[in-house]
């Protein structure tokens, strides 16, 4: 069946642009997670949904950045007045019944 | 403070020998751990899992072996294959019910070499 996929694949803005990253997940998936990868760097959490329940937002390095899952499905990852750090690879995974996470292909989003 | 280690960021292997990645977690409750594969330009791939309450968990070239006192678990890969080059995160999962979130470590750049 169709895995995690995530739009665009590649994004260039301006410093100080907003930006919007789309992930759909595997469908049935109920739990949603984002995390971003910059170089040389691990995975780092930023949000995760489950179901209706409210997401945890506790990995959002500022406020700048958002998330919304609507439907229990699409999320959208919106980070405001982007800045030169915010360059990464910003990953979607989707889980259902195990702990196992399936990861779509990423973003990579470059702010110059 | 990273709970989980990768401590070797790259690895060469020669093909058809073994492939032994390690990692080291900080955690004593983390209670399952999972293994995932990266290509370039791809996301992570899940590649096999154990907990805590095994020592090994095998599936075909792949096994993972856990010791716990040791906070310490590595992936072999044998034989190792040119196809098998890719970077290999290690992740754990916190306890606590319901909690589903893994931390991960920095992962290990494998290369085999034919």
């Amino acid at each position: 069946g169709a895995g995690v996929s995530q739009s665009p694949s590649n994004k260039v803005t301006e410093k100080g642009k907003d930006v919007e990253l789309r992930c759909d997940p595997i469908s049935g998936h109920t739990a949603l997670y984002w995390y971003r990868q910059s170089l040389g760097q691990g995975l780092e959490f930023l949000i995760y949904f489950q179901g209706n329940s409210a997401p945890d937002k506790s990995g959002l390095p500022s406020d700048r950045f958002s998330a919304e899952r609507t439907g229990g499905s699409v999320s959208t990852l919106t980070i405001q007045r982007t800045q030169q750090e915010d360059s990464a690879v910003y990953l979607c995974a989707s889980r259902g019944a195990g702990y196992e996470q399936y990861f779509g292909p990423g973003t990579r989003l470059t702010v110059t | 403070d990273q709970q989980v280690k990768q401590n070797s960021p790259s690895l060469s292997v020669q093909e058809g020998r073994i492939s032994i990645l390690n990692c080291d977690y900080t955690n004593s409750m983390f209670d399952y751990f999972l293994w995932y594969k990266k290509y370039p330009a791809e996301g992570p791939t899940f590649l096999i899992s154990i907990s805590s309450i095994k020592d090994k968990n095998e599936d075909g070239r792949f096994t993972v072996f856990l010791n716990k006192s040791a906070k310490h678990l590595s992936l072999h890969i044998v034989p190792s294959q040119p196809g098998d080059s890719a970077v290999y995160f290690c992740a754990a999962r916190p306890p606590g019910a319901g909690s589903y979130q893994l931390t991960f470590g920095k992962g290990t750049k494998l290369s085999v070499i034919p």
